[in-house]
């Protein structure tokens, strides 16, 4: 079974501030790993994801995140806070085995408030 | 432009009644999953359906029924046995080459 942890489900930073989103999982082999952002009463978007390559990824809207497999982790970070970053965001894991069904699990989700 | 369609955006149930929620998508893509969220929950799945005429039970499927009847289409039935259906829906695909999932915009469903 997998499972996927955020710490804070809620984050308030200043305009131009450093965002820090934290995720931690918890999987029985190397999974996939994904942040999604939504806006309200929208869809999910894709901001990255970990599949095996480089375990530093960057995403759309200068968003990255690290993998450290010794730490079960994938913190999302962005350097600069802007007022379109507020919205909430989902850490997510999936498993690698087709006939398991590649289900998506995610997390509890933190919303970011961004002051001006 | 390929996607997922979910309708209707808006849907008001009364106690008692089943509802049913459209997912349809152009992305060719095999699987499908319904997912319900509330608020401070995340994202839970209900039902996932990996090819036509097959479907599996989620973390949450009481209360619910689903049909995988074409590739494209993958509706989401909220009976009468749901005690607590109001919720934002969620319907997903998944391209396995990439694990790229894409997601619908949703349907609120709430109970008056």
């Amino acid at each position: 079974a997998q499972s996927v942890t955020q710490l804070g489900s809620h984050v308030s930073v200043s305009e131009g501030a450093l965002v820090l989103l934290r995720c931690n999982y918890s999987s029985s082999v190397p999974p996939y790993l994904f942040w999604y952002v939504q806006y309200p009463n929208q869809g999910l978007q894709l901001l990255l994801k970990y599949t095996s390559a480089a375990t530093l990824v960057k995403g759309i809207n200068g968003f990255e995140a690290e993998f450290k497999k010794s730490e079960t982790s994938f913190h999302l970070t962005k350097p600069s806070a802007h007022m379109s970053d507020a919205a909430e965001y989902f850490c997510a894991v999936s498993g690698r085995i087709k006939a398991a069904g590649n289900k998506l699990t995610f997390g509890g989700g933190t919303r970011v408030l961004v002051k001006p | 432009d390929g996607g997922i369609t979910q309708s209707p955006k808006y849907l008001f149930r009364k106690e008692g009644q089943n509802v049913t929620l459209s997912c349809e998508q152009n992305l060719n893509h095999d699987a499908m999953y319904w997912y319900r969220q509330d608020p401070g929950q995340g994202l839970r799945l209900i039902y996932y359906s990996q090819i036509v005429n097959d479907f599996q039970k989620g973390d949450i499927a009481e209360g619910y029924s689903v049909s995988r009847e074409k590739k494209e289409s993958f509706p989401l039935t909220v009976t009468s046995a749901q005690k607590n259906p109001t919720a934002f829906y969620l319907c997903a695909t998944v391209d396995r080459t990439n694990y790229g999932y894409t997601f619908g915009s949703g349907t609120r469903l709430t109970v008056v």
